[in-house]
């Protein structure tokens, strides 16, 4: 199985700031044949089911505002988030579907300071 | 408008079999896969199978031996079976639909069922 690793497990931050979540696949979620890397991010609030934020390691989901960024390739991949709001406290997943059984990260929790 | 309901039971009891179903509507299951994902509380998420569009399933082999997923087109409805639960499988259960193109990562979710597995 492809294990996915998220750092850090928690971050606080003040609104405004700008964040980084990082997500490392044990292989790489670039496939040859078209040369995009097989990772999605997520969002989920308190009592809510994940929402799709990202596909194709940075592919913004309809909708989803410009202040959330996906970068990397490989092995190593990034979800920033520009200026934090209220809005955006929530736990962040990464997940790969490059292969079966496609797997999560752990997540990472976005607190207020 | 898309959407997915989870439905069946809050409580099951160990050595027992869950059934859920979960209901679509605002696209077909002959256009889509939709796949079952659940949550332990305070854990993260586990893919547990896939019921694609042609009809085909796959399971996560950890759950295979365990697990069946099943639909009835005709009501938009995809069905969910695991036996022999234990504590652990006490979860967050949600159906979700596959991204239009085959690739699997999830652009709706539904609203999911809790299941607790307890005597």
């Amino acid at each position: 199985d492809i294990v996915m690793t998220q750092s850090p497990s928690s971050l606080a931050v003040s609104a405004g700031e700008t964040v980084t979540i990082n997500c490392k696949s044990s292989q790489s979620l670039l496939y040859s044949g078209n040369q995009k890397n097989y990772l999605a991010w997520y969002q989920q609030k308190p009592g809510q089911s994940p929402k799709l934020l990202i596909y194709w390691a940075s592919t913004r989901q309809s909708g989803v505002p410009d202040r959330f960024i996906g970068s990397g390739s490989g092995t190593d991949f990034t979800l920033t988030i520009s200026s934090v709001q209220a809005e955006d406290l929530a736990i962040y997943y990464c997940q790969q579907y490059y292969d079966t059984p496609y797997t999560f990260g752990a997540g990472t929790k976005l607190e207020l300071k | 408008q898309v959407q997915l309901k989870e439905s069946g039971p809050g409580l099951v009891q160990p050595s027992q079999t869950l059934s859920l179903t979960c209901t679509v509507s605002g696209f077909s299951l002959m256009d889509y896969s939709v796949h079952w994902v659940r949550q332990p509380p305070g854990k993260g998420l586990e893919w547990m199978g896939r019921m694609k569009y042609d009809g085909d399933t796959y399971y996560n082999s950890a759950l295979k031996s365990r697990l069946s997923i099943s639909r009835d087109t005709s009501k938009s409805q995809v069905f969910l079976k695991m036996n022999s639960l234990q504590t652990e499988d006490t979860a967050i259960y949600y159906c979700t639909r596959e991204s239009y193109g085959s690739y699997r990562f999830f652009d709706y979710w539904g609203q999911g069922v809790m299941v607790t597995v307890s005597s």
